[in-house]
């Protein structure tokens, strides 16, 4: 398997664009889950999906921030309109509810840069 | 909620030994788990504790004392490529199939 997938894995754009991040997790994984990583942060929960299903979204920064996941090899976090406090990696990651190590296999990451 | 606390940086030479340590906080508990970031890549996982005691993985070792919601990494035989950034993590709930809260981060640099 190729892993999870990210693209872009980089995206510099203006304040007030619209930006899509795109992650296709790991054939037959059940779980996905979108990640923010900043200095300021660390590494944060923003969403995480079962079964193409949002289980919860209590870490989306606010009604900017949009995530979907229309089918179980597709998801989308989409920022509209971005600001530069946005800035950041956006790591995808994707595991199996029955793996016995409790593992989050996670994508290179999208490094987002908003002037 | 939940909360884990570690180190921000440790400082070791090769050939030596070093241990992260971490506490935690948790609503429920399914076990810890470390993952290891290199600069600009993505974490990935390097161990899991669920029951007390030390899981061994080469020069890599984990454990856990859930009486004490404690865990250390200890890594041996420092070579320069462990020089990264390790987190240690908890499941957001008490099963499978939730999200990991992370800890900050222990920053490791590696020197000759």
């Amino acid at each position: 398997d190729a892993g999870v997938i990210q693209s872009p894995r980089h995206e510099v754009t203006e304040m007030g664009q619209e930006v899509t991040l795109r992650c296709k997790p790991i054939s037959g994984h059940d779980y996905l889950f979108w990640y923010r990583q900043t200095m300021m942060r660390g590494l944060e929960l923003l969403i995480y999906f079962n079964n193409n299903v949002p289980i919860d979204d209590s870490g989306m920064p606010e009604d900017r921030f949009s995530a979907k996941m229309p089918n179980a090899s597709f998801s989308t976090l989409k920022i509209q309109p971005s600001e530069p406090r946005d800035s950041a990696v956006y790591f995808c990651a994707s595991d199996l509810a029955e793996s016995s190590y409790n593992e989050q296999f996670f994508g290179p990451g999208t490094r987002l840069t908003v002037l | 909620g939940q909360s884990l606390e570690q180190p921000s940086e440790v400082t070791a030479v090769e050939g030596a030994i070093v241990q992260i340590n971490c506490t935690y906080q948790t609503s429920g508990f399914y076990g810890l788990s470390w993952y290891q970031q290199h600069d600009g890549g993505a974490p990935t996982f390097l161990s899991y504790n669920a029951l007390d005691g030390l899981e061994e993985t080469g020069r890599f070792s984990s454990f856990l004392s859930r009486s004490d919601s404690y865990g250390y990494l200890l890594l041996q035989e420092l070579q320069m490529k462990d020089s990264a950034s390790y987190f240690c993590a908890v499941r957001d709930g008490d099963q499978a199939g939730t999200a990991l809260i992370f800890g900050k981060g222990t920053t490791l640099s590696v020197s000759s």
